[in-house]
């Protein structure tokens, strides 16, 4: 099945600092997600991009749909104490409602 | 608006028992998904129905995993028997239908010893 690849695996980082994470992928798709899981939660969406090289913010979060249509990146600015948690991209497969998502960047802030 | 309802939150068993998780979506969403993740994984869609329809299970394991929608509302995922690596967290997630938002429960922590 297709794959995500998810970059870096996990983050450690100082209050205040901004984040950057990212996600490409060997295919081409039309749709990619950005969710956050709290623990013991399930995912929730944060930013949803559906346009090659969109760029999209949520407050603090920053995500772009890259021009390839391969990959996608998500910015946290000015990281708070409650950013901990694991953020996962996702795609669309096969033009359905079907979601892949990747294997998730773990950040820890610390105060 | 009440969000997407699972329970139990947490189940223990042994392997080669059964066991059945629920789900009850949003009011109004006539699609909702059954997803598995394995601790360290993105979550895995299992089976997604439309109504009370089954749209996609083409990465269910219908040897032991079986789902139903009956009414269209609420739903249950069973396993039977259980298997040590089927240990993960199993979310239910529901979304109006041809729309990208899909809305996830808390999951249910599945142990099988």
């Amino acid at each position: 099945g297709q794959q995500l690849n998810q970059s870096p695996q996990s983050m450690f980082i100082q209050e205040g600092e901004d984040v950057s994470m990212n996600c490409t992928s060997s295919s081409i798709f039309n749709t990619w997600l950005w969710y956050k899981q709290d623990p013991g939660e399930g995912p929730v969406l944060l930013i949803a991009l559906y346009k090659a090289g969109e760029l999209t913010s949520n407050g603090r979060l920053t995500a772009q749909f890259g021009i390839t249509r391969k990959d996608s990146f998500l910015n946290i600015s000015a990281s708070i104490p409650s950013d901990v948690g694991i953020y996962f991209c996702a795609v669309n497969q096969g033009g359905s409602e079907k979601l892949v998502f990747g294997k998730g960047t773990k950040l820890t802030v610390n105060p | 608006e009440a969000g997407v309802a699972q329970s139990p939150r947490y189940k223990i068993i042994e392997k080669r028992q059964s066991v059945a998780f629920w789900c009850n979506p949003i009011s109004g969403h006539a699609t909702l998904y059954w997803y598995q993740q394995i601790l360290g994984q993105g979550p895995k869609l299992l089976i997604q129905f439309q109504n009370n329809g089954v749209v996609d299970d083409s990465q269910l394991p219908k040897d032991r995993f079986s789902a139903e929608r009956l009414k269209g509302v609420d739903s249950t995922l069973k396993i039977q028997p259980a298997k040590l690596e089927d240990s993960a967290v199993y979310l239910c997630a529901s979304s109006f239908g041809g729309s990208d938002t899909q809305y996830f429960g808390p999951g249910t922590r599945l142990t099988v010893l």
